[in-house]
């Protein structure tokens, strides 16, 4: 596509029920990241994906926090039992190569009530 | 670790006016790159400019023009001539050469009034 593509963009669920995040990135880009933008707390990263290799899911904040990338193009971000912290928009982004930038999504912002 | 630290939270200039946004930033690694992206209301983080730390030259876009300074850890954005379209909340990001995740700053919202 013609950018990077996420779905829902809003989203409003109940305290202790599963949310799921799709993102879809960029074609033939290899690189996908999830960020957490919260106010007052910046943008955090979370996961990232890099073509085939292992996951980095050194910033997912608990267990309660997955993330896959089926046949290295979409992405989902699934947040179980949420919680009212969990509330803040989640920010996808992909690149093509390292070190030049990403092209972000318009992000799904989440409330938990 | 690395940090990265925006000191104004919010800044007004007029309509065709110049303003810079300062950013400063602490890492122990020599090779880096610096980022300014911008945020309007529509949420989509927008790539402004980008500063390999290893080059000294600063980078310019147009009316958006970086002042690098590798020493004092310092990279402030300078916007010219800015125009109503300007407004936004505005990052900056420090990514490291052996990494991939950015750093970002708390930001700085931009204000142009007419």
């Amino acid at each position: 596509g013609a950018g990077v593509s996420q779905s829902p963009s809003n989203k409003v669920t109940e305290k202790g029920k599963d949310v799921e995040l799709r993102c879809d990135p960029i074609s033939g880009h290899t690189a996908l990241y999830w960020y957490r933008q919260s106010l007052g707390q910046g943008l955090e990263f979370l996961i990232y994906f890099q073509g085939n290799s292992a996951p980095d899911k050194s910033g997912l904040p608990s267990d309660r926090f997955s993330a896959e990338r089926t046949g290295g193009s979409v992405s989902t971000l699934t947040i179980q039992r949420t919680q009212q912290e969990d509330s803040a928009v989640y920010l996808c982004a992909s690149s093509q190569t390292e070190n030049y930038g990403y092209t972000f999504g318009s992000g799904t912002r989440l409330t938990v009530v | 670790a690395q940090t990265v630290t925006q000191s104004q939270p919010e800044m007004s200039v007029q309509e065709a006016e110049t303003v810079t946004l300062s950013c400063t930033y602490d890492t122990s690694e020599s090779d880096y790159y610096l980022f300014w992206y911008k945020q309007p209301p529509s949420r989509q983080m927008i790539l402004v400019i980008r500063q390999e730390a290893y080059k000294q030259q600063n980078a310019t876009e147009n009316r958006f023009s970086v002042n690098f300074q590798k020493a004092a850890k310092s990279f402030s954005l300078k916007i010219s001539d800015s125009q109503l379209g300007d407004a936004a909340m505005y990052f900056c990001a420090l990514e490291s050469n052996s990494g991939y995740a950015l750093n970002f700053g708390k930001g700085t919202s931009l204000l142009v009034t007419p």
